[in-house]
């Protein structure tokens, strides 16, 4: 199993560009989500999703977007980035809080840089 | 608002020692976990603490839950080197909302 993989590791953009963080999990998990990493502040949910076609805001939704048409595949859309958007960004994934503890698989984390 | 809050921040600590990380938040919840990430890496699960007064110990970490004081606390005893790492805690709110202290970094020194 390769758990959960996002590409790409590194990304640079310029202000008002477009991009997509993949993320992708092979552990059949209906919850997966998006973190992002800023120094001092821990990691902060952006969006979630508890299965296929479902998917709602976290705490810090503003700038992105995320559709989920797969279990496997929860993608992260920046429509427009701005410098506030430079952050590391983490995909997790778990089974559905019902089973139990929501333990989170996390992905090796993309960094990405917007000028 | 929600405030989950890690002390310290930074620890510094030599070999052998001990020292408690505390997390404390501000809403009412019984799930929290603690997360341990090495610099550059990714987040690893460390403890699962699922009720009021649950206990978690892991070698040289033990992790333990107050839900009516909203307090957990990380135990690291006899501390190595390895132990160096930031260690976050997450509070679960609704099951679908995971949220995170600022992290700890531990550095244990020789």
């Amino acid at each position: 199993n390769a758990g959960v993989t996002q590409t790409p590791k590194f990304q640079v953009l310029k202000t008002g560009q477009s991009m997509t963080l993949q993320c992708a999990q092979d552990m059949n998990h209906e919850y997966m989500s998006w973190y992002r990493q800023d120094p001092g502040m821990g990691l902060r949910l952006i969006h979630y999703s508890v299965g296929a076609g479902i998917t709602d805001q976290g705490e810090v939704p503003n700038g992105y977007n995320v559709s989920r048409s797969t279990t496997e595949d929860f993608p992260l859309r920046l429509l427009s980035a701005a410098p506030s958007q430079t952050s590391v960004y983490f995909c997790a994934s778990s089974y559905p809080p019902g089973a139990g503890a929501n333990v989170l698989t996390f992905g090796a984390g993309s960094r990405l840089t917007v000028l | 608002e929600l405030k989950v809050e890690q002390n310290p921040l930074f620890l510094s600590m030599q070999e052998g020692k001990n020292y408690t990380i505390y997390c404390n938040y501000s809403t009412t919840s019984d799930r929290l976990y603690w997360y341990r990430q090495d610099p550059g890496k990714s987040l690893e699960s460390l403890f699962v603490l699922l009720s009021n007064g649950a206990v978690k110990q892991e070698g040289r970490l033990m992790a333990s839950l107050d839900t009516k004081a909203r307090l957990s606390t990380l135990h690291i005893t006899a501390a190595v080197h390895d132990l160096s790492a930031t260690y976050f805690c997450a509070v679960d709110i609704s099951g679908n909302d995971m949220r995170f202290g600022a992290g700890t970094r531990l550095t244990v020194k020789p």
